[in-house]
């Protein structure tokens, strides 16, 4: 299994606080992604890193953003969370093009 | 618009016969197909991928065929095992590193 770790792995939290979620890696990939899982919507990216200090925007990004300023960590912050916000969070890694490894996920609430 | 598609919610086989997942994506510049097979409460696991130079890749019980022409491809089990009841994503990017874009699964059950 890759070395991935996310933490919390569940929160809750109020709508309007700040949230911030920490995706870790031991296996110096390059790549580091942050999706969001709803049901009906399957995985969908909210932001990816292909580099220290490089990241760009995903297809969900609005209400987010991310740094990344060590190889091996990402940050998603929720600046101020909604209940919209309310989803499972995926952090995957990659260092090839047909292969991307995924955490155990974070669940987040949003109340 | 959705570029990968999964049009089937869900699947039911019977143990030891063959499941056959479908997937179609309409953006030509895909260059590498994955899938991962995911369980409740655990984060999606690579299964096999497939690149566009190729038209089928093979792991064990797993085959993924892909039909460029029709931009169609598929992931094969056999035997089916109960085990392999998850939620199964295809997963597509183009050259390049590319983020993955995923279809919205399909729920596989295999009844013993």
């Amino acid at each position: 299994d890759a070395g991935i770790t996310q933490s919390p792995r569940h929160k809750v939290t109020e709508t309007g606080t700040p949230v911030t979620l920490r995706c870790h890696q031991t296996e110096n990939h390059r790549y580091m992604y942050w999706y969001r899982q709803d049901p009906g919507h399957g995985l969908r990216l909210i932001h990816y890193s292909y580099g220290v200090k490089d990241t760009d925007k995903g297809e969900v990004s609005d209400g987010y953003s991310v740094s990344r300023s060590k190889t091996e960590d990402f940050l998603l912050t929720l600046e101020s969370a909604t209940s919209s916000q309310t989803s499972v969070y995926f952090c995957a890694i990659s260092e090839r093009e047909d292969t991307q490894y995924f955490g155990p996920g974070t669940r987040l609430t949003v109340l | 618009d959705q570029q990968v598609k999964q049009n089937s919610p869900s699947l039911s086989v019977q143990e030891g016969r063959i499941s056959i997942l479908n997937c179609d994506y309409t953006n030509s510049m895909f260059d590498y197909f994955l899938w991962y097979k995911k369980y409740p409460a655990e984060g999606p696991t690579f299964l096999i991928s497939i690149s566009s130079i190729k038209d089928k890749n093979e792991d064990g019980r797993f085959t993924v065929f892909l039909n460029k022409s029709a931009k169609h491809l598929s992931l094969h089990i056999v035997p089916s095992q109960p085990g392999d009841s998850a939620v199964y994503f295809c997963a597509a990017s183009a050259k390049g590193n590319t983020p993955l874009v995923f279809g919205k699964g399909t729920r596989l059950s295999v009844i013993a």
